[in-house]
């Protein structure tokens, strides 16, 4: 049973460039979690989203990021006209229901230059 | 809104030290759970409390949760240098079906 998958494990962007993570949940998990971690830091919560909604946004930024979790597909983190402080490493976790156990993925280290 | 708070967000012990670090929570959760991150990698499961009072072990980590289920406390028994990374707890608010609330995390570092 493969875990909870993410790609790219290393993303590189300008500034000003769009940056796509993407995530897949392990399976017969519908809740999916993203967190940003910067370096020396905690985990801070950005969104939660099950299939094709999201639930909460409370920890995203109001501007330049998104996310998704379509019916088919993994679930998609965007940023758009990427800065320097967007640099972290992005973290996607998913559960079974929605205070279960979070299973994490190996995360995107996101650099911008 | 809920907080789960660990404080302080560092800690160096020499090897073979105990060490104990505490989570607590401005309301009473339903349940608690413990996750550890090593450097570089990404947060791993380790236990998950419910009940009142509860302690459970694992090897040389003893996990408790409080009896008003607000706050939880994580003892490391003879530190290792195995034992390095960042400890985060996270809650879920009792009483409401909601996702759960991760603290800050404390980075332990161990002195061989």
């Amino acid at each position: 049973n493969a875990g909870v998958m993410q790609n790219p494990r290393h993303l590189v962007r300008r500034r000003g460039q769009e940056a796509r993570l993407r995530c897949s949940p392990m399976k017969g998990h519908s809740h999916v979690y993203w967190y940003r971690q910067l370096p020396e830091e905690g985990l801070k919560f950005m969104v939660y989203l099950q299939k094709e909604n999201i639930i909460d946004e409370s920890g995203m930024p109001k501007e330049r990021f998104s996310a998704e979790f379509p019916k088919e597909g993994p679930s998609i983190l965007r940023i758009q006209q990427v800065v320097r402080g967007d640099s972290a490493a992005y973290f996607c976790a998913s559960s079974r229901t929605v205070a279960d156990t979070q299973y994490f993925g190996p995360g995107t280290r996101l650099t911008v230059l | 809104g809920q907080q789960v708070m660990q404080i302080p967000q560092y800690q160096h012990v020499q090897e073979g030290e105990d060490f104990t670090t505490y989570c607590n929570s401005s309301t009473t959760l339903s349940n608690i759970q413990w996750y550890k991150q090593r450097p570089g990698g990404h947060p791993v499961f380790l236990i998950q409390l419910v009940k009142s009072g509860e302690v459970k072990k694992q090897k040389r980590l003893t996990f408790q949760f409080g009896e008003a289920k607000k706050n939880s406390s994580l003892h490391i028994t003879a530190t290792q240098t195995t034992d390095v990374g960042t400890y985060f707890c996270a809650g879920e608010l009792a009483g409401a079906n909601s996702k759960l609330t991760f603290g800050k995390g404390i980075t332990l570092s161990v002195r061989p």
